[in-house]
Protein backbone atom coordinates (compact mmCIF):
# COMPACT_ATOMS: atom_id res chain seq x y z
CA UNK A 1 0.00 0.00 0.00
CA UNK A 2 1.43 3.47 -1.02
CA UNK A 3 1.82 5.76 1.95
CA UNK A 4 3.54 9.12 0.78
CA UNK A 5 1.64 11.26 -0.95
CA UNK A 6 3.23 13.36 -3.10
CA UNK A 7 2.17 17.18 -3.80
CA UNK A 8 1.37 18.50 -6.71
CA UNK A 9 0.72 15.73 -8.92
CA UNK A 10 1.84 17.85 -12.03
CA UNK A 11 4.31 20.37 -12.25
CA UNK A 12 5.04 22.58 -14.91
CA UNK A 13 8.54 24.87 -14.91
CA UNK A 14 10.28 27.09 -17.02
CA UNK A 15 13.97 26.20 -17.62
CA UNK A 16 16.16 28.18 -15.23
CA UNK A 17 13.57 28.07 -12.20
CA UNK A 18 13.25 25.92 -9.11
CA UNK A 19 10.96 23.12 -8.67
CA UNK A 20 9.92 21.87 -5.10
CA UNK A 21 7.50 18.60 -4.70
CA UNK A 22 6.20 17.73 -1.22
CA UNK A 23 5.81 14.65 0.37
CA UNK A 24 3.45 13.43 3.06
CA UNK A 25 3.19 9.99 4.64
CA UNK A 26 1.88 8.46 8.10
CA UNK A 27 3.67 5.95 10.28
CA UNK A 28 7.05 6.65 11.65
CA UNK A 29 10.26 5.77 9.44
CA UNK A 30 13.67 4.93 9.53
CA UNK A 31 14.50 7.04 6.16
CA UNK A 32 12.95 8.65 3.21
CA UNK A 33 14.24 8.57 -0.16
CA UNK A 34 13.72 10.17 -3.70
CA UNK A 35 13.40 8.57 -6.97
CA UNK A 36 13.47 9.90 -10.17
CA UNK A 37 11.54 8.33 -13.68
CA UNK A 38 12.45 9.22 -16.97
CA UNK A 39 8.84 8.09 -18.86
CA UNK A 40 9.16 4.47 -19.37
CA UNK A 41 12.26 3.69 -17.68
CA UNK A 42 13.18 2.45 -14.16
CA UNK A 43 13.49 4.20 -11.65
CA UNK A 44 17.22 6.01 -10.12
CA UNK A 45 17.48 6.56 -6.40
CA UNK A 46 18.46 10.39 -5.96
CA UNK A 47 19.04 11.00 -2.06
CA UNK A 48 18.12 9.20 1.62
CA UNK A 49 17.53 11.36 4.25
CA UNK A 50 17.38 9.39 7.70
CA UNK A 51 14.96 10.56 10.45
CA UNK A 52 17.65 11.96 12.07
CA UNK A 53 18.13 14.42 9.79
CA UNK A 54 16.75 17.83 9.18
CA UNK A 55 18.69 18.67 5.44
CA UNK A 56 20.44 16.97 2.91
CA UNK A 57 21.89 18.35 -0.22
CA UNK A 58 23.13 16.51 -3.57
CA UNK A 59 24.26 19.18 -6.24
CA UNK A 60 21.51 20.55 -7.46
CA UNK A 61 19.04 19.05 -4.86
CA UNK A 62 17.87 19.70 -1.71
CA UNK A 63 15.74 17.42 0.73
CA UNK A 64 14.36 18.13 4.03
CA UNK A 65 12.75 16.15 6.49
CA UNK A 66 10.15 17.24 9.27
CA UNK A 67 9.18 14.60 11.23
CA UNK A 68 7.19 15.88 13.39
CA UNK A 69 4.84 17.03 10.54
CA UNK A 70 5.49 13.74 8.76
CA UNK A 71 6.30 15.60 5.59
CA UNK A 72 9.96 16.43 3.21
CA UNK A 73 10.48 18.29 0.41
CA UNK A 74 12.83 18.14 -2.69
CA UNK A 75 14.33 20.91 -4.16
CA UNK A 76 15.61 20.82 -7.74
CA UNK A 77 17.42 24.47 -8.46
CA UNK A 78 18.57 25.96 -11.86
CA UNK A 79 16.20 23.27 -13.49
CA UNK A 80 16.88 21.49 -17.28
CA UNK A 81 14.67 20.37 -19.32
CA UNK A 82 17.03 16.96 -18.49
CA UNK A 83 14.72 17.28 -15.29
CA UNK A 84 11.61 16.60 -16.55
CA UNK A 85 10.52 13.05 -15.10
CA UNK A 86 8.70 11.67 -12.34
CA UNK A 87 9.55 11.84 -9.08
CA UNK A 88 8.49 9.58 -6.38
CA UNK A 89 9.25 9.69 -2.58
CA UNK A 90 9.38 6.44 -0.75
CA UNK A 91 9.68 5.79 2.89
CA UNK A 92 11.28 3.01 4.59
CA UNK A 93 9.22 1.69 8.00
CA UNK A 94 11.43 1.28 10.92
CA UNK A 95 9.68 -2.15 11.12
CA UNK A 96 13.17 -4.11 10.02
CA UNK A 97 12.53 -5.97 7.22
CA UNK A 98 9.81 -4.00 5.61
CA UNK A 99 9.84 -3.18 1.73
CA UNK A 100 9.92 0.76 0.50
CA UNK A 101 6.62 2.21 -0.20
CA UNK A 102 6.43 4.64 -2.91
CA UNK A 103 4.31 7.62 -2.92
CA UNK A 104 2.10 8.37 -6.22
CA UNK A 105 4.99 10.51 -7.28
CA UNK A 106 4.89 14.28 -8.99
CA UNK A 107 5.39 14.34 -12.81
CA UNK A 108 7.83 17.35 -13.36
CA UNK A 109 7.89 18.99 -17.02
CA UNK A 110 10.48 21.42 -17.54
CA UNK A 111 10.39 23.63 -20.50
CA UNK A 112 12.97 24.65 -22.72
CA UNK B 1 28.75 -3.25 -11.94
CA UNK B 2 26.45 -0.94 -10.14
CA UNK B 3 23.61 -2.42 -12.81
CA UNK B 4 20.51 -4.16 -12.95
CA UNK B 5 19.83 -5.58 -16.35
CA UNK B 6 16.22 -6.63 -17.33
CA UNK B 7 15.27 -8.95 -20.24
CA UNK B 8 13.57 -8.56 -22.61
CA UNK B 9 13.10 -5.01 -22.70
CA UNK B 10 9.71 -5.79 -24.84
CA UNK B 11 7.56 -8.04 -24.26
CA UNK B 12 4.32 -9.15 -26.51
CA UNK B 13 2.16 -12.05 -25.50
CA UNK B 14 -1.07 -13.75 -25.47
CA UNK B 15 -3.31 -14.95 -23.15
CA UNK B 16 -2.22 -18.74 -23.76
CA UNK B 17 1.45 -18.65 -23.77
CA UNK B 18 4.48 -18.99 -21.48
CA UNK B 19 6.55 -16.34 -21.05
CA UNK B 20 9.62 -15.16 -18.83
CA UNK B 21 10.68 -12.18 -17.44
CA UNK B 22 14.74 -12.11 -15.95
CA UNK B 23 16.69 -9.80 -14.03
CA UNK B 24 20.56 -9.92 -12.95
CA UNK B 25 22.49 -8.00 -11.28
CA UNK B 26 26.31 -8.76 -9.83
CA UNK B 27 26.53 -5.95 -7.11
CA UNK B 28 26.53 -8.54 -4.24
CA UNK B 29 22.65 -7.51 -3.01
CA UNK B 30 20.95 -9.83 -1.32
CA UNK B 31 17.31 -8.63 -1.66
CA UNK B 32 15.63 -8.53 -4.66
CA UNK B 33 12.10 -7.07 -5.82
CA UNK B 34 9.94 -7.55 -8.57
CA UNK B 35 6.97 -4.51 -8.78
CA UNK B 36 4.57 -4.04 -11.43
CA UNK B 37 3.42 -0.60 -13.14
CA UNK B 38 0.41 0.90 -14.87
CA UNK B 39 1.01 4.23 -16.74
CA UNK B 40 1.17 7.19 -14.61
CA UNK B 41 0.47 5.11 -11.08
CA UNK B 42 3.64 4.37 -8.63
CA UNK B 43 5.65 0.46 -8.33
CA UNK B 44 3.22 -1.69 -6.77
CA UNK B 45 5.59 -4.30 -5.10
CA UNK B 46 4.74 -8.22 -6.13
CA UNK B 47 7.52 -10.19 -4.66
CA UNK B 48 10.70 -9.94 -2.15
CA UNK B 49 13.13 -12.28 -2.26
CA UNK B 50 15.98 -12.42 0.69
CA UNK B 51 19.52 -14.28 0.12
CA UNK B 52 17.52 -16.42 -2.59
CA UNK B 53 14.36 -17.46 -0.32
CA UNK B 54 11.01 -15.60 -0.62
CA UNK B 55 10.15 -13.26 1.43
CA UNK B 56 6.81 -11.24 0.89
CA UNK B 57 4.56 -12.38 -1.62
CA UNK B 58 1.55 -9.33 -1.86
CA UNK B 59 -1.06 -11.83 -2.62
CA UNK B 60 0.08 -11.86 -6.58
CA UNK B 61 -2.47 -13.78 -8.58
CA UNK B 62 -0.82 -18.04 -8.69
CA UNK B 63 -0.24 -16.48 -13.18
CA UNK B 64 2.96 -14.81 -11.81
CA UNK B 65 5.63 -17.14 -10.52
CA UNK B 66 8.81 -15.87 -9.31
CA UNK B 67 12.12 -17.30 -9.07
CA UNK B 68 15.67 -16.89 -7.64
CA UNK B 69 17.86 -19.72 -8.82
CA UNK B 70 21.04 -17.98 -7.28
CA UNK B 71 21.85 -14.50 -5.47
CA UNK B 72 22.65 -12.76 -9.00
CA UNK B 73 19.33 -13.86 -10.80
CA UNK B 74 16.01 -13.22 -10.23
CA UNK B 75 13.05 -14.33 -12.59
CA UNK B 76 9.76 -13.96 -13.00
CA UNK B 77 7.45 -16.64 -14.84
CA UNK B 78 3.98 -15.75 -16.73
CA UNK B 79 1.35 -18.12 -17.58
CA UNK B 80 -2.15 -17.66 -18.75
CA UNK B 81 -1.80 -13.43 -17.98
CA UNK B 82 -5.05 -11.30 -18.65
CA UNK B 83 -5.15 -7.94 -20.97
CA UNK B 84 -5.15 -6.00 -17.88
CA UNK B 85 -1.41 -7.57 -16.29
CA UNK B 86 -0.30 -5.26 -19.16
CA UNK B 87 2.38 -2.69 -17.31
CA UNK B 88 5.71 -1.96 -16.68
CA UNK B 89 7.31 -4.66 -14.63
CA UNK B 90 10.70 -3.38 -12.35
CA UNK B 91 13.05 -5.65 -10.95
CA UNK B 92 15.33 -3.85 -8.00
CA UNK B 93 17.78 -4.79 -5.96
CA UNK B 94 19.18 -3.95 -2.23
CA UNK B 95 22.26 -4.62 -0.12
CA UNK B 96 19.61 -6.21 2.26
CA UNK B 97 16.25 -6.46 3.29
CA UNK B 98 17.87 -3.93 5.80
CA UNK B 99 15.86 -0.63 6.18
CA UNK B 100 18.98 1.51 5.56
CA UNK B 101 19.65 1.04 1.69
CA UNK B 102 18.11 2.47 -1.37
CA UNK B 103 17.36 0.65 -3.96
CA UNK B 104 18.76 0.02 -7.86
CA UNK B 105 16.16 -0.42 -10.20
CA UNK B 106 16.26 -2.36 -13.88
CA UNK B 107 14.99 -0.31 -16.90
CA UNK B 108 12.01 -2.79 -16.38
CA UNK B 109 10.05 -4.76 -19.35
CA UNK B 110 7.26 -3.28 -21.27
CA UNK B 111 4.79 -6.24 -21.13
CA UNK B 112 2.06 -6.11 -23.55
CA UNK B 113 -0.66 -9.30 -23.12
CA UNK B 114 -2.93 -9.53 -26.21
Amino acid sequence: SQQGEEDPQALSIQEGENATMNCSYKTSINNLQWYRQNSGRGLVHLILIRSNEREKHSGRLRVTLDTSKKSSSLLITASRAADTASYFCATSPNDAGTPLVFGKGTRLSVIA
Amino acid sequence: DTEVTQTPKHLVMGMTNKKSLKCEQHMGHRAMYWYKQKAKKPPELMFVYSYEKLSINESVPSRFSPECPNSSLLNLHLHALQPEDSALYLCASSQGLDRFYGYTFGSGTRLTVV
